[in-house]
């Protein structure tokens, strides 16, 4: 199966609320990164967090990544309606295979 | 400025035809790839060059062709196109391969009848 496997596939919540993805991927890894892509458009990169950092904050999101469970979170706070899009991971590996594995995506709707 | 720019954003074209896509970056960035997403929104790498140079050639057919003519163009070429070409492709550069952020472009939609 892929690299990267996001959990939930959709999540629907109102504004102002919190929102949290899951990332799982399969192998060692050199840095995870997170994209936003909004309906028709091309991906947006969010954030980076190399394989020795824990946690990394940017605005109102917060990466986490638990490399002994091949993992990662990316939670949104105080939510907002432009924050509708779908949200993927991407893992570069250390092996030296110079491409990212994106995962599957997580729709993310924010109802007004 | 655009930073990273594909033409055309739509293609709508016949079995059978051959086809480019064009794709520009005005980033300075030494690495460019072209990924396909499929409907399904699965986003794949298919090819990536660094400096004019062939890194990644995943598993695609020899249908697809890219060429780069300078670090700052990536343009992709499609023989022979077939209904399971039909999907949105995308353009994206980076600096120092996957150790930083990937740049998108906007994509193009490329529908195949």
């Amino acid at each position: 199966s892929q690299q990267g496997e996001e959990d939930p596939q959709a999540l629907s919540i109102q504004e102002g609320e919190n929102a949290t993805m899951n990332c799982s991927y399969k192998t060692s890894i050199n840095n995870l990164q997170w994209y936003r892509q909004n309906s028709g458009r091309g991906l947006v990169h969010l954030i980076l967090i190399r394989s020795n950092e824990r946690e990394k904050h940017s605005g109102r999101l917060r990466v986490t990544l638990d490399t002994s469970k091949k993992s990662s979170s990316l939670l949104i706070t105080a939510s907002r309606a432009a924050d509708t899009a779908s949200y993927f991971c991407a893992t570069a590996a250390d092996t030296g295979r110079r491409a990212l594995t994106f995962g599957s995506g997580t729709r993310l709707q924010v109802q007004p | 400025d655009t930073a990273v720019s594909q033409t055309p954003k739509y293609l709508v074209t016949q079995m059978g035809n051959d086809k480019s896509i064009k794709c520009e970056q005005n980033l300075g960035h030494d690495t460019m790839y072209w990924y396909k997403q499929d409907s399904k929104k699965f986003l794949k790498i298919m090819f990536s060059y660094n400096n004019k140079e062939l890194i990644i050639n995943e598993t695609v057919p020899n249908r697809f062709s890219p060429k780069s003519p300078d670090k700052a163009h990536l343009n992709l070429h499609i023989n022979s196109l077939e209904l399971g070409d039909s999907a949105v492709y995308f353009c994206a550069s980076s600096t120092r391969g996957v150790f930083y952020e990937q740049y998108f472009g906007p994509g193009t939609r490329l529908t195949v009848t």
